[in-house]
């Protein structure tokens, strides 16, 4: 069975400095990863993704991800961290090949304090 | 390119009776998703369903709860005699065929009295 694991439930950090929200997951096979980022009484709006290819993926609103195959990790990151980014954010894995239902992570709550 | 609609976005039932909750996924897009979010809780899977077609109700549970998508018209999720632990938000994703990422609504949030 797949899973996500999202060690935090919240991180804090100030306004400018660099961010890190951290995800690791198991899946059989290879994984597709996903980032999502939900604000308040919203849906979930997509990020960023990696399905194969460079280890390091850039997406929306500035954010990254690098894809960690030996640590199977998919830590969601920005340089500059701003109010704005402030919100729920969620990993998600499912495996390749055909279909194979998402799971999601239990969600990090982001707080950039000004 | 209009986003996913969901309606109603509240929705108050009492205990015993049915709740409806519609779908309308992005134009173009044929496979619909439906999950529900506790609140301290991930999203859960529920149903995953192509035009006239359920692929996968894993996390449907096995009574009071079904879910359409018809030829024409939005994707329903009907709960039948509601309790009080299905008070939840309950979102609704679309995607075109052969496409990795889901694209949510801003979801129907339940609240059985």
């Amino acid at each position: 069975a797949q899973s996500v694991a999202q060690p935090e439930d919240q991180v804090n950090v100030a306004e400018g400095n660099p961010l890190t929200v951290k995800c690791t997951y198991s899946v059989s096979g290879n994984p597709y990863l996903f980032w999502y980022v939900q604000y308040p009484n919203r849906g979930l709006q997509f990020l960023l993704k990696y399905i194969t290819g460079d280890n390091l993926v850039k997406g929306s609103y500035g954010f990254e991800a690098e894809f960690n195959k030996s640590q199977t990790s998919f830590h969601l990151k920005k340089p500059s961290a701003l109010v704005s980014d402030s919100a729920l954010y969620f990993c998600a894995v499912r495996s390749s090949g055909g279909y194979q239902k998402v799971t999601f992570g239990t969600g990090t709550k982001l707080q950039v304090i000004p | 390119n209009a986003g996913v609609m969901q309606n109603p976005r509240h929705l108050v039932r009492r205990r015993g009776q049915e709740a409806r909750l519609r779908c309308s996924p992005m134009k173009g897009h044929s496979h619909v998703y439906w999950y529900r979010q506790l609140p301290e809780e991930g999203l859960k899977f529920m149903v995953y369903l192509q035009k006239e077609n359920i692929i996968d109700e894993s996390g449907m549970p096995k009574e009071r709860f079904s879910a359409e998508f018809p030829k024409e018209g939005p994707s329903i999720l009907r709960i039948q005699q509601v309790v009080r632990g299905d008070s939840a938000a309950y979102f609704c994703a679309s995607s075109p065929e052969d496409y990795y990422e889901q694209y949510f609504g801003p979801g129907t949030r339940l609240t059985v009295t």
